[in-house]
Protein backbone atom coordinates (compact mmCIF):
# COMPACT_ATOMS: atom_id res chain seq x y z
CA UNK A 1 0.00 0.00 0.00
CA UNK A 2 1.33 3.56 -1.10
CA UNK A 3 3.22 5.24 2.05
CA UNK A 4 3.14 8.73 1.36
CA UNK A 5 5.54 10.56 4.02
CA UNK A 6 6.90 14.46 4.54
CA UNK A 7 9.16 16.16 6.47
CA UNK A 8 9.75 18.04 8.53
CA UNK A 9 6.53 17.89 10.43
CA UNK A 10 6.83 21.43 11.26
CA UNK A 11 8.81 24.49 10.52
CA UNK A 12 9.40 28.22 11.61
CA UNK A 13 11.05 30.48 9.16
CA UNK A 14 11.64 34.24 8.85
CA UNK A 15 9.68 36.39 6.44
CA UNK A 16 12.41 36.87 3.48
CA UNK A 17 14.10 33.19 3.62
CA UNK A 18 14.06 30.19 1.27
CA UNK A 19 11.47 27.55 2.35
CA UNK A 20 12.16 23.60 1.48
CA UNK A 21 9.52 21.19 2.33
CA UNK A 22 10.10 17.28 1.14
CA UNK A 23 7.50 14.21 0.20
CA UNK A 24 8.63 10.38 0.02
CA UNK A 25 6.07 8.30 -1.27
CA UNK A 26 6.60 4.11 -1.74
CA UNK A 27 5.14 3.53 -5.30
CA UNK A 28 7.02 3.60 -8.50
CA UNK A 29 3.67 3.58 -10.39
CA UNK A 30 2.60 6.92 -9.59
CA UNK A 31 2.03 9.55 -11.96
CA UNK A 32 1.33 12.49 -10.63
CA UNK A 33 2.35 14.44 -7.43
CA UNK A 34 0.91 17.42 -5.84
CA UNK A 35 1.07 20.11 -3.10
CA UNK A 36 -1.61 21.34 -1.48
CA UNK A 37 -1.54 24.26 1.11
CA UNK A 38 -4.28 24.42 4.15
CA UNK A 39 -4.96 27.69 5.89
CA UNK A 40 -6.19 27.28 9.66
CA UNK A 41 -10.05 26.59 9.60
CA UNK A 42 -10.33 26.31 5.93
CA UNK A 43 -10.26 23.89 2.59
CA UNK A 44 -7.09 22.34 1.38
CA UNK A 45 -6.14 24.08 -1.96
CA UNK A 46 -4.20 22.69 -5.18
CA UNK A 47 -0.86 24.69 -5.22
CA UNK A 48 0.96 22.89 -7.92
CA UNK A 49 1.57 19.72 -9.39
CA UNK A 50 3.85 17.57 -11.25
CA UNK A 51 3.79 14.52 -13.59
CA UNK A 52 7.64 14.08 -14.80
CA UNK A 53 11.12 14.52 -13.22
CA UNK A 54 12.45 17.79 -12.83
CA UNK A 55 11.10 20.93 -11.83
CA UNK A 56 8.69 23.61 -12.58
CA UNK A 57 8.16 26.94 -11.28
CA UNK A 58 5.37 28.93 -10.61
CA UNK A 59 6.19 32.37 -9.02
CA UNK A 60 7.28 32.43 -5.80
CA UNK A 61 7.06 28.35 -5.83
CA UNK A 62 8.89 25.46 -7.23
CA UNK A 63 8.30 21.61 -7.47
CA UNK A 64 10.69 19.46 -7.61
CA UNK A 65 10.22 15.79 -8.39
CA UNK A 66 13.10 12.49 -8.36
CA UNK A 67 10.88 9.58 -9.50
CA UNK A 68 14.07 7.14 -8.71
CA UNK A 69 14.79 9.18 -5.72
CA UNK A 70 10.70 8.42 -4.74
CA UNK A 71 11.17 11.90 -3.86
CA UNK A 72 9.51 15.37 -4.56
CA UNK A 73 9.64 18.42 -3.12
CA UNK A 74 8.26 22.27 -2.92
CA UNK A 75 10.26 25.26 -2.52
CA UNK A 76 9.05 28.67 -1.34
CA UNK A 77 11.52 31.60 -2.65
CA UNK A 78 10.88 34.76 -0.41
CA UNK A 79 8.10 33.46 2.13
CA UNK A 80 5.71 35.54 3.37
CA UNK A 81 3.93 35.45 6.83
CA UNK A 82 0.62 34.69 4.90
CA UNK A 83 2.00 31.80 3.60
CA UNK A 84 1.33 30.41 7.21
CA UNK A 85 -0.52 27.26 6.65
CA UNK A 86 -0.41 23.43 6.69
CA UNK A 87 1.06 21.92 3.46
CA UNK A 88 0.08 18.44 2.27
CA UNK A 89 1.64 16.70 -0.22
CA UNK A 90 -0.22 13.96 -2.34
CA UNK A 91 0.81 11.17 -4.48
CA UNK A 92 -2.14 9.33 -7.12
CA UNK A 93 -2.89 5.84 -5.88
CA UNK A 94 -5.04 3.84 -8.06
CA UNK A 95 -8.11 5.85 -7.92
CA UNK A 96 -7.30 8.50 -5.51
CA UNK A 97 -4.78 10.54 -4.23
CA UNK A 98 -3.17 9.97 -1.03
CA UNK A 99 -2.05 12.67 1.19
CA UNK A 100 1.44 12.80 3.34
CA UNK A 101 1.38 13.55 6.83
CA UNK A 102 1.42 17.47 6.46
CA UNK A 103 4.18 19.72 7.54
CA UNK A 104 3.02 23.26 9.82
CA UNK A 105 4.78 26.19 8.46
CA UNK A 106 4.77 29.27 10.27
CA UNK A 107 6.69 32.38 8.65
CA UNK A 108 7.56 35.16 11.60
CA UNK A 109 8.09 38.88 10.34
CA UNK B 1 -14.24 31.62 -4.96
CA UNK B 2 -15.80 28.22 -3.47
CA UNK B 3 -17.20 25.68 -5.86
CA UNK B 4 -17.57 22.65 -3.55
CA UNK B 5 -20.25 22.93 -0.61
CA UNK B 6 -20.64 21.49 2.46
CA UNK B 7 -23.20 21.20 4.42
CA UNK B 8 -23.56 21.68 7.73
CA UNK B 9 -20.35 23.33 8.51
CA UNK B 10 -20.26 21.91 12.43
CA UNK B 11 -22.54 19.08 14.37
CA UNK B 12 -22.36 18.14 17.95
CA UNK B 13 -24.35 14.76 18.33
CA UNK B 14 -24.00 11.76 21.27
CA UNK B 15 -22.98 8.53 20.32
CA UNK B 16 -25.27 5.94 18.49
CA UNK B 17 -27.06 8.76 16.40
CA UNK B 18 -27.28 8.72 13.03
CA UNK B 19 -25.99 11.66 11.02
CA UNK B 20 -26.03 12.77 7.34
CA UNK B 21 -23.40 15.41 5.71
CA UNK B 22 -23.91 16.75 2.34
CA UNK B 23 -21.82 18.02 -0.15
CA UNK B 24 -22.46 19.68 -3.67
CA UNK B 25 -20.12 21.17 -6.97
CA UNK B 26 -20.92 23.52 -9.37
CA UNK B 27 -18.24 22.95 -11.39
CA UNK B 28 -19.17 20.02 -13.57
CA UNK B 29 -16.41 17.56 -12.26
CA UNK B 30 -17.04 14.01 -12.78
CA UNK B 31 -15.87 12.56 -9.56
CA UNK B 32 -16.48 13.33 -6.12
CA UNK B 33 -14.68 12.07 -2.70
CA UNK B 34 -14.91 11.97 0.61
CA UNK B 35 -11.81 12.46 2.81
CA UNK B 36 -11.35 12.26 6.74
CA UNK B 37 -8.82 14.29 8.29
CA UNK B 38 -8.11 13.12 11.97
CA UNK B 39 -7.10 16.02 14.72
CA UNK B 40 -3.75 15.31 13.42
CA UNK B 41 -4.76 16.60 9.77
CA UNK B 42 -4.02 13.35 8.44
CA UNK B 43 -6.05 13.21 5.36
CA UNK B 44 -7.90 9.64 4.49
CA UNK B 45 -9.61 8.62 1.58
CA UNK B 46 -13.04 7.28 2.34
CA UNK B 47 -14.74 6.94 -0.90
CA UNK B 48 -14.76 8.03 -4.22
CA UNK B 49 -17.44 8.44 -6.74
CA UNK B 50 -18.33 9.03 -10.41
CA UNK B 51 -21.42 8.37 -12.25
CA UNK B 52 -20.10 4.75 -13.18
CA UNK B 53 -18.29 3.63 -9.59
CA UNK B 54 -17.67 3.68 -6.34
CA UNK B 55 -14.73 2.71 -5.13
CA UNK B 56 -14.73 2.20 -1.27
CA UNK B 57 -11.40 2.25 1.33
CA UNK B 58 -11.67 -1.31 2.70
CA UNK B 59 -11.15 0.25 5.91
CA UNK B 60 -14.13 2.58 5.78
CA UNK B 61 -15.86 0.74 8.72
CA UNK B 62 -19.56 -0.39 7.60
CA UNK B 63 -21.46 2.12 8.99
CA UNK B 64 -20.45 4.77 6.89
CA UNK B 65 -22.09 4.84 3.33
CA UNK B 66 -21.86 7.34 0.45
CA UNK B 67 -25.46 8.48 -1.29
CA UNK B 68 -25.01 10.04 -4.37
CA UNK B 69 -28.41 11.77 -6.51
CA UNK B 70 -26.45 12.81 -9.66
CA UNK B 71 -22.67 13.74 -10.06
CA UNK B 72 -23.11 17.01 -8.98
CA UNK B 73 -24.07 15.46 -5.03
CA UNK B 74 -22.21 12.84 -2.67
CA UNK B 75 -23.81 13.08 0.42
CA UNK B 76 -22.04 10.76 3.54
CA UNK B 77 -24.36 8.95 6.00
CA UNK B 78 -22.83 7.49 9.46
CA UNK B 79 -25.14 5.35 10.83
CA UNK B 80 -24.63 5.18 14.60
CA UNK B 81 -21.81 7.55 15.62
CA UNK B 82 -18.77 6.48 17.64
CA UNK B 83 -16.36 8.29 19.39
CA UNK B 84 -13.50 8.56 17.04
CA UNK B 85 -16.23 9.53 14.11
CA UNK B 86 -14.86 12.85 15.61
CA UNK B 87 -13.47 14.67 13.00
CA UNK B 88 -13.63 17.06 9.94
CA UNK B 89 -15.16 15.46 6.80
CA UNK B 90 -13.54 16.95 3.66
CA UNK B 91 -15.65 16.68 0.17
CA UNK B 92 -14.11 17.32 -2.93
CA UNK B 93 -14.36 17.21 -6.62
CA UNK B 94 -11.87 16.36 -9.92
CA UNK B 95 -13.02 17.04 -13.63
CA UNK B 96 -12.37 13.34 -14.77
CA UNK B 97 -12.35 10.06 -13.77
CA UNK B 98 -8.68 9.39 -13.26
CA UNK B 99 -6.65 10.15 -9.65
CA UNK B 100 -4.20 12.43 -11.49
CA UNK B 101 -5.86 15.25 -11.69
CA UNK B 102 -6.15 18.74 -8.77
CA UNK B 103 -8.87 18.03 -6.28
CA UNK B 104 -11.28 21.05 -5.28
CA UNK B 105 -12.29 20.68 -1.53
CA UNK B 106 -14.85 21.80 0.52
CA UNK B 107 -14.03 24.03 3.73
CA UNK B 108 -15.29 20.40 5.59
CA UNK B 109 -17.86 19.56 8.73
CA UNK B 110 -16.75 19.40 11.78
CA UNK B 111 -18.17 16.54 13.54
CA UNK B 112 -17.77 15.85 17.52
CA UNK B 113 -19.26 12.89 19.12
CA UNK B 114 -20.34 13.03 22.89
Amino acid sequence: QQKVQQSPESLIVPEGAMTSLNCTFSDSASQYFAWYRQHSGKAPKALMSIFSNGEKEEGRFTIHLNKASLHFSLHIRDSQPSDSALYLCAVNSGTYQRFGTGTKLQVVP
Amino acid sequence: ETAVFQTPNYHVTQVGNEVSFNCKQTLGHDTMYWYKQDSKKLLKIMFSYNNKQLIVNETVPRRFSPQSSDKAHLNLRIKSVEPEDSAVYLCASSPGVTSAETLYFGSGTRLTVL
